[in-house]
């Protein structure tokens, strides 16, 4: 079946530490994009790509990189810049020209 | 003001409690997604819509296009629904926008 995998789903990491993100998709996705949840807060976008090589910058980036090499394969490394890396992380992809997206599970991040 | 907005942000009531929760999105879009998020759980996503109403067991979502608005109801609601539900759209190229969320607590 195809779909989003996000891993790990919990992550805990030391301060100071640079640490990454793994989304992979098997659906053939031209569009993937990162969102940072805070508690009690809505989902914020963080970076988007819409073509392999490519991406493009979201409303909260600073602290934050991608790359975008495959297709399948848009991780997202959250650096010791971030001054509050500690939020949970949505991927999701949409395929070109179609109205529907899809949504990994998510992975909650613990800087301690 | 939000691209998208969710009424009520916070909803309370007993089982067995008709709920209903709102979303309203100021331009076009191609699709809307309901999505359902347990606490401290990852993203659940329960209908994706385009045009008029889907069902799914207790849960229907319904969409006016026109009017720009969706709704997602919970019929005979059980604490287990207690949830955060958030609605997210696709406008344009391939922009995906979420509500603030809708966070539901159904008490026995």
């Amino acid at each position: 079946d195809g779909g989003i995998t996000q891993s790990p789903k919990y992550l805990f990491r030391k301060e100071g530490q640079n640490v990454t993100l793994s989304c992979e998709q098997n659906l053939n996705h031209d569009a993937m994009y990162w969102y940072r949840q805070d508690p009690g807060q809505g989902l914020r976008l963080i970076y988007y790509s819409q073509i392999v090589n490519d991406f493009q910058k979201g409303d909260i980036a600073e602290g934050y990189s991608v790359s975008r090499e495959k297709k399948e394969s848009f991780p997202l490394t959250v650096t010791s810049a971030q001054k509050n890396p500690t939020a949970f992380y949505l991927c999701a992809s949409i395929r070109d020209g179609a109205s529907e997206a899809f949504f990994g599970q998510g992975t909650r991040l613990t800087v301690v | 003001k939000n691209e998208v907005e969710q009424s009520p942000q916070n909803l309370t009531a007993q089982e067995g409690e008709f709920i209903t929760i709102n979303c309203s999105y100021s331009v076009g879009i191609s699709a809307l997604h309901w999505l359902q998020q347990h606490p401290g759980g990852g993203i659940v996503s329960l209908f994706m819509l385009s045009s008029g109403k889907k069902k799914h067991g207790r849960l229907i979502a319904t969409i006016n296009i026109q009017e720009k608005h969706s709704s997602l109801h919970i019929t005979a609601s059980h604490p287990r629904d207690s949830a955060v539900y958030i609605c997210a759209v696709i406008q344009g190229a391939q922009k995906l926008v979420f509500g603030q969320g809708t966070r539901l607590t159904i008490n026995p």
